[in-house]
Protein backbone atom coordinates (compact mmCIF):
# COMPACT_ATOMS: atom_id res chain seq x y z
CA UNK A 1 0.00 0.00 0.00
CA UNK A 2 1.85 3.68 -0.80
CA UNK A 3 1.28 6.44 0.89
CA UNK A 4 -1.23 8.79 -0.16
CA UNK A 5 0.50 12.14 -2.27
CA UNK A 6 0.98 15.83 -0.74
CA UNK A 7 3.38 18.52 -1.64
CA UNK A 8 5.84 18.75 0.58
CA UNK A 9 4.83 22.20 1.81
CA UNK A 10 2.77 25.30 1.33
CA UNK A 11 3.53 29.19 2.41
CA UNK A 12 0.99 31.89 2.63
CA UNK A 13 0.96 34.78 4.28
CA UNK A 14 -1.58 35.64 7.62
CA UNK A 15 -4.73 36.09 6.33
CA UNK A 16 -4.63 34.39 3.18
CA UNK A 17 -6.61 31.31 2.22
CA UNK A 18 -4.55 27.92 0.84
CA UNK A 19 -5.76 24.58 -0.25
CA UNK A 20 -3.76 21.33 0.54
CA UNK A 21 -3.97 18.01 -2.31
CA UNK A 22 -3.87 14.33 -1.13
CA UNK A 23 -3.90 12.21 -3.62
CA UNK A 24 -4.31 8.10 -3.64
CA UNK A 25 -5.96 5.97 -5.77
CA UNK A 26 -9.45 4.08 -6.39
CA UNK A 27 -8.35 2.15 -3.42
CA UNK A 28 -8.01 4.29 -1.18
CA UNK A 29 -9.48 7.72 -1.38
CA UNK A 30 -11.41 7.11 -4.10
CA UNK A 31 -13.81 4.29 -3.51
CA UNK A 32 -15.43 5.75 -0.43
CA UNK A 33 -15.24 8.80 2.07
CA UNK A 34 -13.37 7.57 4.24
CA UNK A 35 -10.91 10.47 4.02
CA UNK A 36 -9.24 12.12 7.22
CA UNK A 37 -6.86 15.12 7.82
CA UNK A 38 -4.76 15.59 11.12
CA UNK A 39 -2.72 18.38 12.18
CA UNK A 40 0.52 17.63 13.93
CA UNK A 41 2.53 20.64 15.69
CA UNK A 42 6.19 20.17 16.92
CA UNK A 43 6.36 17.37 19.50
CA UNK A 44 2.83 16.60 19.52
CA UNK A 45 0.38 13.98 19.04
CA UNK A 46 -2.15 14.62 15.88
CA UNK A 47 -5.11 16.19 16.21
CA UNK A 48 -7.88 15.10 14.48
CA UNK A 49 -9.02 18.44 11.59
CA UNK A 50 -11.78 16.40 9.47
CA UNK A 51 -13.73 13.11 9.23
CA UNK A 52 -15.36 11.51 6.43
CA UNK A 53 -13.95 14.09 3.78
CA UNK A 54 -15.73 17.12 4.76
CA UNK A 55 -17.24 17.04 8.92
CA UNK A 56 -15.10 18.88 11.15
CA UNK A 57 -15.29 17.41 14.96
CA UNK A 58 -16.50 18.92 17.54
CA UNK A 59 -14.10 21.90 18.68
CA UNK A 60 -12.42 22.55 15.23
CA UNK A 61 -12.51 26.20 13.59
CA UNK A 62 -15.03 26.45 10.42
CA UNK A 63 -11.54 27.63 8.86
CA UNK A 64 -10.72 24.15 8.03
CA UNK A 65 -12.55 22.66 5.33
CA UNK A 66 -12.44 19.99 3.44
CA UNK A 67 -13.28 18.45 -0.54
CA UNK A 68 -13.06 15.30 -2.38
CA UNK A 69 -12.72 14.80 -6.07
CA UNK A 70 -12.23 11.51 -7.61
CA UNK A 71 -8.51 10.00 -5.80
CA UNK A 72 -7.92 13.65 -4.94
CA UNK A 73 -8.95 15.03 -1.62
CA UNK A 74 -8.47 18.39 -0.42
CA UNK A 75 -7.88 20.62 2.94
CA UNK A 76 -8.86 24.30 2.76
CA UNK A 77 -7.45 27.00 5.41
CA UNK A 78 -8.86 30.29 5.14
CA UNK A 79 -8.00 33.18 7.15
CA UNK A 80 -4.37 31.56 7.76
CA UNK A 81 -3.34 32.69 11.48
CA UNK A 82 -0.27 32.11 13.10
CA UNK A 83 -1.51 28.70 15.19
CA UNK A 84 -2.17 27.33 12.08
CA UNK A 85 1.59 26.25 11.55
CA UNK A 86 1.84 22.74 11.56
CA UNK A 87 2.32 19.63 9.30
CA UNK A 88 -0.95 18.48 7.59
CA UNK A 89 -1.04 14.71 7.43
CA UNK A 90 -4.13 13.31 5.27
CA UNK A 91 -5.39 9.69 5.98
CA UNK A 92 -7.57 7.67 3.98
CA UNK A 93 -9.52 3.99 4.98
CA UNK A 94 -8.65 1.30 2.20
CA UNK A 95 -10.53 -1.31 0.15
CA UNK A 96 -8.34 -3.85 2.12
CA UNK A 97 -9.30 -2.51 5.34
CA UNK A 98 -6.35 -1.08 6.25
CA UNK A 99 -5.39 2.52 6.81
CA UNK A 100 -2.58 4.55 4.65
CA UNK A 101 -1.50 8.33 5.52
CA UNK A 102 -0.22 10.74 3.09
CA UNK A 103 3.55 12.11 3.28
CA UNK A 104 2.19 15.83 5.03
CA UNK A 105 2.15 18.80 3.98
CA UNK A 106 4.63 21.63 6.00
CA UNK A 107 2.53 25.00 6.17
CA UNK A 108 4.53 27.81 6.85
CA UNK A 109 2.40 31.11 7.60
CA UNK A 110 4.55 34.43 6.27
CA UNK B 1 -11.62 13.44 29.76
CA UNK B 2 -10.24 11.11 27.18
CA UNK B 3 -6.21 9.84 28.60
CA UNK B 4 -4.02 7.33 26.40
CA UNK B 5 -1.13 6.98 28.29
CA UNK B 6 1.47 4.38 26.15
CA UNK B 7 4.54 3.01 27.26
CA UNK B 8 7.64 0.63 27.10
CA UNK B 9 9.11 2.21 24.34
CA UNK B 10 13.33 1.97 25.08
CA UNK B 11 16.61 1.12 23.29
CA UNK B 12 16.31 -2.35 22.12
CA UNK B 13 19.09 -4.27 19.70
CA UNK B 14 18.23 -5.25 15.87
CA UNK B 15 16.76 -8.59 15.49
CA UNK B 16 15.01 -8.14 18.96
CA UNK B 17 11.59 -8.05 20.55
CA UNK B 18 10.07 -5.74 22.44
CA UNK B 19 6.27 -5.14 23.67
CA UNK B 20 4.54 -2.05 24.12
CA UNK B 21 1.41 -1.07 26.15
CA UNK B 22 -0.78 1.82 25.65
CA UNK B 23 -3.53 2.44 28.89
CA UNK B 24 -6.80 3.97 27.80
CA UNK B 25 -9.01 5.95 30.22
CA UNK B 26 -12.04 8.23 30.23
CA UNK B 27 -14.53 6.04 27.98
CA UNK B 28 -15.77 2.87 27.12
CA UNK B 29 -12.79 0.61 25.96
CA UNK B 30 -14.74 -1.63 24.04
CA UNK B 31 -16.60 0.52 21.92
CA UNK B 32 -13.29 1.40 20.45
CA UNK B 33 -11.34 0.01 17.88
CA UNK B 34 -7.56 0.80 18.58
CA UNK B 35 -4.39 1.38 16.23
CA UNK B 36 -1.08 2.17 16.57
CA UNK B 37 0.84 4.36 14.14
CA UNK B 38 4.79 5.37 14.01
CA UNK B 39 6.65 8.33 13.52
CA UNK B 40 10.45 7.66 11.89
CA UNK B 41 12.40 10.49 13.06
CA UNK B 42 11.80 13.49 11.12
CA UNK B 43 9.46 11.95 8.78
CA UNK B 44 5.43 11.00 8.46
CA UNK B 45 3.05 9.26 9.70
CA UNK B 46 3.02 5.29 9.65
CA UNK B 47 -0.05 3.18 10.61
CA UNK B 48 1.08 0.08 11.84
CA UNK B 49 -2.09 -2.28 13.09
CA UNK B 50 -5.83 -2.08 14.22
CA UNK B 51 -7.61 -3.94 16.08
CA UNK B 52 -11.77 -3.96 17.16
CA UNK B 53 -13.54 -2.72 19.89
CA UNK B 54 -13.85 -6.77 21.48
CA UNK B 55 -10.57 -8.11 19.97
CA UNK B 56 -11.68 -10.44 17.63
CA UNK B 57 -10.22 -9.11 14.43
CA UNK B 58 -6.94 -7.24 13.59
CA UNK B 59 -5.48 -5.60 10.66
CA UNK B 60 -1.92 -5.12 9.56
CA UNK B 61 0.04 -3.26 6.78
CA UNK B 62 1.30 -6.13 4.58
CA UNK B 63 4.78 -4.69 4.92
CA UNK B 64 4.66 -5.20 9.26
CA UNK B 65 2.28 -8.37 8.98
CA UNK B 66 4.07 -11.38 10.56
CA UNK B 67 6.68 -9.39 12.58
CA UNK B 68 4.11 -7.17 14.50
CA UNK B 69 0.99 -8.60 16.84
CA UNK B 70 -1.88 -6.11 18.22
CA UNK B 71 -3.71 -6.94 21.20
CA UNK B 72 -6.13 -5.26 23.65
CA UNK B 73 -7.33 -6.63 27.38
CA UNK B 74 -10.46 -5.28 27.75
CA UNK B 75 -10.64 -6.40 31.18
CA UNK B 76 -7.60 -3.39 32.12
CA UNK B 77 -8.55 -1.21 29.20
CA UNK B 78 -5.50 -2.05 27.61
CA UNK B 79 -3.71 -2.24 24.06
CA UNK B 80 -0.48 -3.69 23.13
CA UNK B 81 1.83 -4.22 20.38
CA UNK B 82 4.69 -7.23 20.43
CA UNK B 83 6.94 -6.03 17.81
CA UNK B 84 9.29 -8.84 17.07
CA UNK B 85 12.63 -8.98 14.00
CA UNK B 86 13.01 -5.40 15.19
CA UNK B 87 15.00 -3.37 12.52
CA UNK B 88 16.95 -0.03 12.37
CA UNK B 89 14.10 1.09 10.13
CA UNK B 90 11.61 0.54 13.11
CA UNK B 91 12.71 2.97 14.90
CA UNK B 92 10.11 5.77 15.64
CA UNK B 93 7.79 7.33 18.05
CA UNK B 94 4.61 4.75 18.25
CA UNK B 95 1.51 6.87 19.26
CA UNK B 96 -1.72 4.55 20.01
CA UNK B 97 -5.26 5.90 18.65
CA UNK B 98 -8.86 5.48 19.35
CA UNK B 99 -10.88 5.15 17.01
CA UNK B 100 -14.92 5.02 17.10
CA UNK B 101 -15.65 1.39 16.22
CA UNK B 102 -17.56 1.90 12.89
CA UNK B 103 -16.09 5.05 11.61
CA UNK B 104 -13.60 3.05 9.12
CA UNK B 105 -10.43 5.09 10.59
CA UNK B 106 -11.05 7.55 12.11
CA UNK B 107 -8.88 8.18 14.85
CA UNK B 108 -10.38 10.24 17.59
CA UNK B 109 -7.96 10.20 19.96
CA UNK B 110 -4.00 10.01 20.52
CA UNK B 111 -1.81 9.75 23.28
CA UNK B 112 1.46 11.29 23.18
CA UNK B 113 4.02 8.96 22.04
CA UNK B 114 6.56 6.32 23.37
CA UNK B 115 9.85 6.27 21.66
CA UNK B 116 11.43 3.02 20.14
CA UNK B 117 15.30 2.80 19.16
CA UNK B 118 16.72 -0.26 17.33
CA UNK B 119 20.26 0.11 17.64
CA UNK B 120 23.51 -1.87 18.16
Amino acid sequence: QSALTQPASVSASRGQSITISCTGTSSDVGYANFVFWYQQHPGKAPRLLIYDVNNRPSGISSRFSGSKSGNTASLSISGLQAEDEAVYYCSSHTISRTLVFGGGTKVTVL
Amino acid sequence: EVQLLESGGTLVQPGGSLTLSCAASGFTFTSYAMNWVRQAPGKGLEWVSGISGFGDTTYYPDSLKGRFTVSRDNSRNTLNLHMNSLRAEDTAVYFCAASVTGTRGRLDYWGQGTPVTVSS
